[in-house]
């Protein structure tokens, strides 16, 4: 089945440090989104990415579209405390397929 | 609008009970999704409907999974006969399909975690 490949399951940075993050996958998908997860919560929508390509920033984030639809990052500058959560990217085959989710990245800040 | 709503929160229940889980979504949305997810995994698909007609089921829900959407409008999950295996959190999500090109943006409710003993 397809799959969203996330790694490593874990990482810790300092205060005011940038991270990217990589999704990965052997298939071709048609939308990216990036969702934040906080303990005891659902996932919420960070970024939404349509067209191979593309930039998209939402403040201090900013996400891109991979060129061969494989694959997208996520961008976060000068993190925060707030900024620890679990971080998903989902992406898409279709307007009718079903949203696959990587198994997410858990971000840590050290003041 | 306050967002997808669910409820309980949290169900903690013994082996062999039943559970129905109720999920509220964005007035204005055709779409209603579940999802499961289990700890250190991301949001698994369930089932989706558009309106009130259920479109997929996924292989993971088995038999004594239903999932209903009465009227278009809330929907409700129901597992029969539970199982230790069936402790995780379950996810609604709603969105509003607009075109076949428009994008199918899901917001998801803080989720119905259930505890079976």
């Amino acid at each position: 089945g397809q799959q969203l490949n996330q790694s490593p399951q874990s990482m810790f940075i300092q205060e005011g440090e940038d991270v990217s993050m990589n999704c990965t996958s052997s298939s071709i998908f048609n939308t990216w989104l990036w969702y934040k997860q906080d303990p005891g919560e659902g996932p919420v929508l960070l970024i939404a990415l349509y067209k191979a390509g593309e930039l998209t920033s939402n403040g201090r984030l900013t996400a891109q579209f991979g060129i061969t639809r494989k694959d997208s990052f996520l961008n976060i500058s000068a993190s925060i405390p707030s900024d620890v959560g679990i971080y998903f990217c989902a992406a898409y085959t279709g307007a009718n397929s079903k949203l696959t989710f990587g198994k997410g990245i858990t971000l840590s800040v050290r003041p | 609008d306050t967002g997808v709503s669910q409820n309980p929160r949290h169900k903690i229940t013994k082996r062999g009970q039943n559970v129905t889980f109720r999920c509220d979504p964005i007035s204005e949305h055709n779409r209603l999704y579940w999802y499961r997810q289990t700890l250190g995994q991301g949001p698994e698909f369930l089932t989706y409907f558009q309106n009130e007609a259920q479109l997929e089921k996924s292989r993971l829900l088995s038999d004594r999974f239903s999932a209903e959407r009465p009227k278009g409008s809330f929907s409700t999950l129901e597992i029969q006969r539970t199982e230790q295996g069936d402790s995780a959190m379950y996810l609604c999500a709603s969105s509003y399909k607009r075109n076949r090109a428009g994008a199918n943006v899901l917001t998801f409710g803080a989720g119905s975690r259930l505890t079976v003993l």
